[in-house]
């Protein structure tokens, strides 16, 4: 079974500066997938970014980009150059390539100030 | 292609009366899986049907709960006999078949169930 940890429950950010959320995780298995998925206020899930553990090389979408540390079982999220629009709910997730479910971390809420 | 919907959007049950939760997966998507948030939470895995089987339920609770994916039809999560405890958010997410694309999981936009 699959553990997923985010320590930080709140994070904030100026407007166009960068800011990394941290995820931790714990899994017996060899191959899984980690993501990370947004919350805005409407509630909906959006896949932000994902990440094959079998890759080496960290996952990039525009502006947000992750740091996989695989024997540190570490998965940060950065996101560059904030914008307004990414204050969200931010949930780390893990599914095992055996299995089907998604774990959830607790979630860090991100606030952007202008 | 529309994503994955699911109704009602919102659900006001008094305690002891009966919910039904509706997901229409996205299109070409066999796979469903249901997930609940309980305020300040993050989402718990509930229970994973492809059409016509439950694959994993081990996250539904042992009573009240049941959930079925027809051959023809939108997936169902049924909450009997509601308490105040059930009262959340509960989203359904679908992936299509093992092999096509991904394997990622498309959730829709939740259903906020308030018991009273």
């Amino acid at each position: 079974a699959q553990t997923v940890t985010q320590s930080q429950p709140e994070m904030s950010v100026q407007e166009a500066e960068t800011v990394t959320l941290s995820c931790t995780y714990d899994t017996s298995e060899s191959d899984y997938y980690l993501f990370w998925y947004k919350q805005p206020p409407s509630r909906q899930m959006i896949l932000v970014i994902r990440q094959e553990a079998y890759k080496q090389q960290n996952a990039t979408e525009n502006r947000f980009s992750v740091n996989f540390q695989k024997a540190a079982k570490s998965f940060s999220l950065k996101i560059s150059d904030s914008q307004l629009g990414d204050a969200a709910m931010y949930f780390c997730a893990g599914r095992e390539t055996s299995g089907s479910r998604l774990t959830f971390g607790e979630g860090t809420q991100l606030t952007v100030n202008p | 292609n529309a994503g994955v919907m699911q109704n009602p959007r919102h659900l006001v049950r008094r305690r002891g009366q009966e919910a039904r939760l509706r997901c229409s997966p996205m299109k070409g998507h066999s796979h469903v899986y249901w997930y609940r948030q309980l305020p300040e939470e993050g989402l718990k895995f509930m229970v994973y049907l492809q059409k016509e089987n439950i694959i994993d339920e081990s996250g539904m609770p042992k009573e009240r709960f049941s959930a079925e994916f027809p051959k023809e039809g939108p997936s169902i999560l049924r909450i009997q006999q509601v308490v105040r405890g059930d009262s959340a958010a509960y989203f359904c997410a679908s992936s299509p078949p093992w092999g096509q694309g991904k394997n990622e999981q498309y959730f829709g936009p939740g259903t906020r169930l308030t018991v009273t």
